[in-house]
Order: structure tokens, then C-alpha cells, then sequence
């Protein structure tokens, strides 16, 4: 199974500061059809988790600008470029290029 | 609008069985593979299983293998999870997803485990 690996685990974050997220997998998630199946997931507190990113780098309809996602193959790296307070919350990593689909164990994100 | 909602989580006993269901509306439900994630309180987010969109494939963990039981029925745009010989490391929130992408999440369902 490929084990997800997230950095850190509890992010404390003064207001327009920048923040940073890594997530490194146990194999490459480049799939055969040469995209990586990578996402990153936002999960306010008392709220269902919501999709950031998509396939790495790709932001979802009303995400905010300040997020980005980056990597390849095995590490990749969650931007947030200036945190609001809307930010708070628990951002998970998932990839679904391989079975069975398995998250990170989140990184907690608050405000300092 | 895209709209998952799922419903059926309860008290239930160890050992018992429970069916949970999630309702899409917004879009073509035949169209997209479903999943089901779960929760356990206070922890992270747990894959449980998966169905393609004619319903022929399933995925398990094996953590719920032989045990759950994921189906689908585009006639009623609902998908749904049988659960069974339910353990009390079975209890949390079970949200659906939609597309291999994961693009969308319902609202979750608690199921609690408890004697």
C-alpha cells in the first residue's frame, strides 16, 4: 500500500504570513497514463472535507489564488502565500493513482 | 448544483448491520465511479471503498472487506454502503465522494458503534 506522509502535523501561522505543506508518498504516483493522481483536501472545522487541488497543480473552481500545489513523482508541496483566517483547518493529502486510495494524516493549520 | 447526501448512520450494536445511502442530484449520476471515505472521531480521513460508474468494479480496504458491501442504483441516483459485523473501530462519519478525482463530498453520516 502507499503510505502518505504529511509535514508537519500542526502548523501554527501568524495572519499574512505564508505557510507550507509537504506530502511525500512510499511510491511514485505517476500513473500509466502519465498523470499523477496527487490532491490536496481543506477540512474547516465542523465541515465535510473539500478538494483544493487536483492532479498536483490544479486549483478547484473558487480557490483562492494564495493556494498552490506543486511536486512530482513522490514529494509535493501545498503553498498557501498569505494565510487568512478562513484558512483554519485540516488539509489532508490523497493520492488515487494506486489501490487501494489513501490520505496523509492532515496538518493541522491555525492561527499563531 | 452538485448535491451529495448521505443518510442511514445510527446506534448501532456490535456486530449489528446498517445501511447507509448517499443521494446525488446536480448531475449525471451513471456518468461517475463513487466512493465511500470515513472518519472516526478526531482522526483522519480513511478510504473504504469504491464503485465504477456501470457498478462492475468494486474496491474494498481490507479493513472492511467481506464485511461492507458497496452498490449503486442510477435509476434512484443513489449510492449506498451495507455494513455488517459492524466493530466498534467502524464507528465515525462516512461521507460519499464523487468522480476518481474526489471532486465533490456530501455532508457525512455518523455511525456509532456502542453496546
Amino acid at each position: 500500500d502507499v503510505v502518505m506522509t504529511q509535514s508537519p502535523l500542526s502548523l501554527p501561522v501568524t495572519l499574512g504570513q505564508p505557510a507550507s505543506i509537504s506530502c511525500r508518498s512510499s511510491q511514485s504516483l505517476v500513473y500509466s497514463d502519465g498523470n499523477t493522481y496527487f490532491h490536496w483536501f481543506q477540512q474547516r472545522p465542523g465541515q465535510s472535507p473539500r478538494r483544493l487541488i487536483y492532479k498536483v497543480s490544479n486549483r478547484d473552481s473558487g480557490v483562492p489564488d494564495r493556494f498552490s500545489g506543486s511536486g512530482s513523482g513522490t514529494d509535493f508541496t501545498l503553498k498557501i502565500s498569505r494565510v487568512e483566517a478562513e484558512d483554519v483547518g485540516v488539509y489532508y493529502c490523497m493520492q488515487s493513482t494506486h489501490w487501494p486510495r489513501s490520505f496523509g494524516q492532515g496538518t493541522k493549520l491555525e492561527i499563531k | 448544483e452538485v448535491q451529495l447526501v448521505e443518510s442511514g448512520g445510527d446506534v448501532v450494536q456490535p456486530g449489528g448491520s446498517l445501511r447507509l445511502s448517499c443521494v446525488a442530484s446536480g448531475f449525471t449520476f451513471s456518468s461517475y465511479a463513487m466512493h465511500w471515505v470515513r472518519q472516526a472521531p478526531g482522526k483522519g480521513l480513511e478510504y473504504v471503498s469504491a464503485i465504477s460508474r456501470n457498478g462492475v468494479s468494486t474496491f474494498y480496504a481490507n479493513s472492511v472487506k467481506g464485511r461492507f458491501t458497496i452498490s449503486r442504483d442510477d435509476s434512484k441516483n443513489t449510492l449506498y454502503l451495507q455494513m455488517g459485523s459492524l466493530r466498534s473501530e467502524d464507528m465515525g462519519v462516512y461521507y460519499c465522494a464523487r468522480d476518481w478525482l474526489h471532486d465533490y463530498w456530501g455532508q457525512g453520516t455518523l455511525v456509532t458503534v456502542s453496546s
